[in-house]
């Protein structure tokens, strides 16, 4: 168990709709990272959050948003979804704001749209 | 833009057998992480490399990292089935925050 909780684990939803997943970083970590898993694109960085505010920003699209929460759990916005959506969506965690540690992931997000 | 390709992609081995993947990375770095990925699972950290010549062994895992060379390797000794997975490398560009990973090398070890 890596100490970071993602919710929830399994997603089924049509295309149009919106979802919001969340992530409980490990205790301690004050940045999150999301990234998304599919087949054609494999593991893409979306976006980090460092102690509630926007730290780097990856192949997230216009769509997709996220955010921070003083308690530092974070949630990521899909809306407007469509087919190509569908992936495997990671949470993981750091102390800091820097990479020079190791992240720990979640369990992740299946994310099926239909 | 920093790009980071393994090989192979896929791996079918046989148990007892030695072999290597390897991780090239177009940018310079010198932070370089290995990780496991079973199916449908997370990824489980394995190895974190963070300078010139790191090496560091876990059982029959050793990864080693040549900054100059951009060139990372996971070298598997005596094979057994449960080290069957998908595993990944990721490098952290120098001032990024992110990880970019490689493709994954799917490794499959046979009895």
């Amino acid at each position: 168990d890596s100490g970071v909780t993602q919710t929830p684990k399994h997603l089924i939803t049509a295309t149009g709709q919106r979802v919001t997943l969340r992530c409980s970083p490990r205790s301690g970590d004050l940045s999150v990272y999301w990234y998304q898993q599919s087949l054609d694109q494999g593991l893409q960085f979306l976006i980090q959050y460092y102690n509630g505010e926007e730290r780097a920003k990856g192949n997230i699209l216009e769509r997709f948003s996220a955010q921070q929460f003083p308690d530092l759990h974070s949630e990521l916005n899909l809306s407007s979804l469509e087919l190509g959506d569908s992936a495997l969506y990671f949470c993981a965690s750091t102390p800091g704001g820097h990479t020079n540690t190791e992240a720990f992931f979640g369990q992740g997000t299946r994310l099926t749209v239909v | 833009e920093l790009k980071v390709e393994q090989n192979p992609l896929f791996l079918s081995m046989q148990e007892g057998k030695n072999y290597t993947i390897y991780c090239n990375y177009s940018t310079t770095s010198d932070r370089l992480y290995w990780y496991r990925q079973d199916p449908g699972k997370s990824l489980e950290s394995l190895f974190v490399l963070l300078s010139n010549g790191a090496v560091k062994q876990e059982g029959r895992l050793m990864a080693s990292l040549d900054t100059k060379a951009r060139l990372s390797t996971l070298h598997i000794t005596a094979a057994v089935h449960d080290l069957s997975a998908t595993y990944f490398c990721a490098v952290a560009p120098r001032g990024a925050q992110k990880l970019v990973f490689g493709q994954g090398t799917r490794l499959t070890i046979n009895p």
